[in-house]
């Protein structure tokens, strides 16, 4: 079955891009009927979509962060990735890739394990 | 945006007792051309990622116990748990996939009394 698996470094500084890159396995980033999002969860606190992008690079962004986020996908590696732009301690979060489903289905039905970024100097 | 507003914010059910989160919209989130709506009931256990519960508001999720259902159309919504396990203590969210930006409920912490 298909599983997702975030990767990027867990500590990030004050100003710098939080670089994160979701894996995809047991399945096709370019088969139809999905997106692929990033999801972000402060300590403690509730949840925030940050943008979901199409195996042919569409995306779309969160207005409150479009202009820190870029999302990118990699079809050869199998590979969607999200960049978040000068960083401050607001951006610490757990952050999660998630598939989500178009079509006859609906929400997001798998998510990786999340990968904790903390945003410190 | 769409405000997705759970309540109540936590709530202590007995063993084999139901248990009853709402949703509340501030704007409908039934897609007239398709007639569904477009609303997900997620369960996250501490440490864990979430996991999809319900879809089109009533859907249950393959694999998912039936003794989750969800209910409601525009602006509120219901998740049930008809009969209460012990693996079920977790925080419940809903979702609305209306329109972008997708916003979350607070989350609905659910524990036994």
């Amino acid at each position: 079955q298909v599983q997702l698996q975030e990767s990027g470094p867990g500590l990030v500084k004050p100003s710098q891009t939080l670089s994160l890159t979701c894996s995809v396995s047991g399945g096709s980033i370019s088969s139809g009927g999905y997106y692929w999002s990033w999801v972000r969860q402060h300590p403690g606190k509730g949840l925030e979509w940050i943008v979901y992008i199409y195996h042919t690079g569409r995306a779309y962004y969160n207005a409150s962060l479009k202009s820190r986020v870029t999302a990118s996908v990699d079809t050869s590696k199998n590979q969607f990735s999200l960049k978040l732009s000068s960083v401050t301690a607001a951006d610490t979060a757990v952050y999660y890739c998630a598939r989500g489903r178009t079509g006859d289905y609906g929400g997001f039905d798998i998510w990786g394990q999340g990968t904790m970024v903390t945003v410190s100097s | 945006d769409i405000v997705m507003t759970q309540s109540p914010d936590s709530l202590a059910v007995s063993l084999g007792e139901r248990a009853s989160i709402n949703c509340k919209s501030s704007q409908s989130v039934l897609y007239s051309s398709n007639n569904k709506n477009h609303l997900a009931w997620y369960q996250q256990k501490p440490g864990q990622p979430l996991k999809l519960l319900i879809y089109w508001a009533s859907t249950r999720e393959s694999g998912v116990p039936d003794r989750f259902s969800g209910s409601g159309s525009g602006t509120d919504f219901t998740l049930t748990i008809s009969s209460l396990q012990a693996e079920d203590v977790a925080v419940y969210y809903c979702q609305q996939y209306y329109n972008i930006p997708y916003t979350f409920g607070q989350g609905t912490k659910l524990e036994i009394k």
